[in-house]
């Protein structure tokens, strides 16, 4: 059973255009969502997180919003660029004491066209 | 200066074969992890250990043994190697703290099996 589910699965926008990935959940229990950025032939690297006391998180041209009751959350991209051209995967976890278990949603693969 | 190194970045074996994988970190975390990324790009976690203690052992079969020597270092040893254990492996380290600390991924150690 996925627990975090991401759409779309592959998209395609103009440089200059917003990249929107987003992410559903099902366990009320997790209370931590970051954005992983993975490059080809590379490790995952945490782009921006947000925890479900805030609707919102900037930072740079990357956005989440956050929307408890729906118990989904997105990724925005402004002004996408090609050196954005990435796999980028949601990912929830629930506080524990001390460590993270993260949850990651499948992947989507962004390609930003020059 | 690699915060989370591996090796080796690339391993084709035979199926029955024996391998292992290792892991340092230079962050001074003292939270390791090892993640499987399948050919579908789904990550998904296997082991974690905090100070040499396993926390976490997800349903991964007892031919997948992590040991960690010290809290810098995280080793997986497989045993008699099959097909589907074919994947990239990833290991990450976090400090230890309220659940919402970074993890850093390394490089990657892509296991093919023939």
């Amino acid at each position: 059973q996925q627990q975090v589910k991401q759409s779309p699965q592959s998209l395609i926008v103009q440089k200059g255009g917003i990249s929107i990935i987003n992410c559903a959940y099902e366990n009320t229990a997790f209370d931590y969502f970051p954005w992983y950025q993975q490059f080809p032939g590379k490790g995952p690297a945490l782009l921006i997180a947000i925890r479900p006391d805030v609707s919102e998180k900037k930072e740079g041209r990357f956005t989440i919003s956050f929307n408890k009751s729906a118990k989904q959350f997105s990724l925005h991209i402004m002004d996408s660029q090609p050196g954005d051209s990435a796999t980028y995967f949601c990912a929830a976890s629930k506080e524990n004491t001390g460590f993270q278990k993260l949850v990651f949603g499948t992947g989507t693969r962004l390609l930003v066209s020059p | 200066d690699t915060a989370v190194s591996q090796t080796p970045k690339y391993l084709v074996t035979q199926m029955g074969n024996d391998k292992s994988i290792k892991c340092e970190q230079n962050l001074g975390h003292d939270t390791m992890y090892w993640y499987k990324q399948d050919s579908k790009k789904f990550l998904k976690i296997m082991f974690s250990y905090n100070n040499k203690e396993l926390i976490i052992n997800e349903t991964v079969p007892n031919r997948f043994s992590p040991k960690s020597p010290d809290k810098a270092h995280l080793n997986l040893h497989i045993n008699s190697l099959e097909l589907g254990d074919s994947a990239v492996y990833f290991c990450a380290s976090s400090s230890w703290g309220t659940g919402s600390e970074t993890q850093y991924f390394g490089p990657g150690t892509r296991l093919l099996v023939l």
